[in-house]
């Protein structure tokens, strides 16, 4: 099973500022099965990413995703009052599917 | 655009089956996976299976021995069965379309299991 370790836990940051945030596999994952998603209190997850750098219909172009092989990171490049969520990346290099632990995004 | 609900019990007795089944509307079943995710309270996220709209499915091997996923087609609906519940089911649980990636997903069935 491939582990997706993210960090850090809780990111703390205003609007307008930049986040970066980490996602670390166990193994060699295909970028093409990368994805990140945000949960905002109460709701279901949203597909930001996938491909690991391909944005989801819909999703503002301050979010972007890089990275290969096990190292992959989720950018904001400016924070907006609505970003402030949690953030999940998810593989399927492998079965079985995994997600990360989540990144807190708080103010 | 595709919509997807979950429905079903909201408390399971420990050792009986959790039973939920997920509607999907505004587009059909076939041609995709559909996948059940869970989500313990304050925790993070667990894939459960996926089926494609051909009947083959995939477990997750820490549940493989309790969890059925089924279609049907004729309702565009899927199910999940979950046998021999205890405490540590307690999670609100959705269901997803995909694979590799899930999108959309549906807005989540909380399910405790408690006697």
């Amino acid at each position: 099973e491939i582990v997706l370790t993210q960090s850090p836990g809780t990111l703390s940051l205003s609007p307008g500022e930049r986040a970066t945030l980490s996602c670390r596999a166990s193994q060699s994952v295909s970028s093409r099965f990368l994805a990140w998603y945000q949960q905002k209190p109460g709701q279901s997850p949203r597909l930001l990413i996938y491909g690991a750098s391909t944005r989801a219909t819909g999703i503002p172009d301050r979010f972007s995703g890089s990275g290969s092989g096990t190292d992959f990171t989720l950018t904001i490049s400016r924070l907006e009052p609505e970003d402030f969520a949690v953030y999940y990346c998810q593989q399927y290099g492998s079965s079985p599917i995994t997600f990360g632990g989540g990144t807190k995004v708080e103010i | 655009q595709v919509q997807l609900q979950e429905s079903g019990p909201g408390l399971v007795k420990p050792s009986e089956t959790l039973s939920l089944t997920c509607t999907v509307s505004g587009g059909s079943i076939s041609n995709y996976y559909w996948s059940w995710i869970r989500q313990p309270p304050g925790k993070g996220l667990e894939w459960i299976a996926y089926i494609f709209h051909s009947g083959s499915t995939n477990y997750n091997p820490s549940l493989k021995s309790r969890v059925t996923i089924s279609l049907d087609t004729s309702k565009n609906q899927f199910s999940l069965k979950l046998s021999s519940v205890t405490a540590t089911d307690t999670a609100i649980y959705y269901c997803a379309r995909g694979l590799t990636m899930f999108d959309p997903w549906g807005q989540g069935a909380r399910v405790t299991v408690s006697s």
